[in-house]
């Protein structure tokens, strides 16, 4: 299984809703990432989870809560987002943090 | 600070040869990635340099000059399923992946 699924695919929610993005792999992968990548534009780095613990959060703010419950999970819990959080969020695994990523084919957030 | 600049968009025909240049300014080095992302899909890994020279694999070929802060993509024998965006992606010395604004290359038949 060389692959990184994420879910849902698109998600439209209000500014008042709570929501969570999922994110699995297996393949053993020990570093997994958050990227927000808003149309013709780079994906810009949110979160890194090494070994299940946050290394890295890119000055996010705290409506954006990641979540890593096991090696192959990854969450970014949602709450209270801006219409101009609506973008393509994409979950990449690597083998260790800074290797060669792996990435999902993103869920894409419409906030209304 | 970092920077790493690419081109915004190249045009090149079906069958020919073209060359993605990007150059990197940021807070050390520990390798160069190149991506190739479809519209509406997630990036997918071309490849990976870490030192100087040329890594070739099937129709891509990637080079690095670490002392010029330089890294170019060459792409073989164009097809028609090339069309896509290039991103150039550079791993600092924290190991922190940062990409580039990213290459459009449009094929023409």
């Amino acid at each position: 299984d060389t692959e990184v699924t994420q879910t849902p695919k698109h998600l439209v929610m209000g500014m008042t809703n709570k929501k969570s993005l999922k994110c699995e792999q297996h393949m053993g992968h020990r570093a997994m990432y958050w990227y927000k990548q808003k149309a013709k534009k780079p994906p810009e780095l949110m979160f890194v989870y090494s070994y299940e613990k946050l290394s890295i959060n890119e000055s996010v703010p705290s409506r954006f809560s990641p979540e890593c419950p096991n090696s192959s999970l990854l969450n970014l819990h949602l709450h209270a987002l801006q219409p101009e959080d609506s973008a393509l969020y994409l979950c990449a695994s690597s083998q260790q943090w800074g290797a060669e990523a792996f990435f999902g084919q993103g869920t894409r957030l419409t906030v209304v | 600070g970092q920077n790493i600049d690419q081109p915004t968009e190249m045009t090149a025909t079906e069958g020919a040869i073209v060359q993605i240049n990007c150059t990197y300014q940021t807070s050390g080095f520990n390798g160069l990635f190149w991506y190739q992302q479809h519209a509406g899909e997630a990036p997918t890994f071309l490849s990976y340099n870490v030192l100087d020279g040329l890594e070739e694999k099937g129709r891509f070929s990637s080079f690095l000059s670490r002392s010029k802060g330089y890294s170019y993509l060459l792409l073989k024998e164009l097809q028609m399923k090339d069309s896509a965006s290039y991103l150039c992606a550079v791993k600092d010395r924290d190991d922190k992946i940062i990409f580039g604004k990213g290459t459009r290359l449009h094929i023409l038949p």
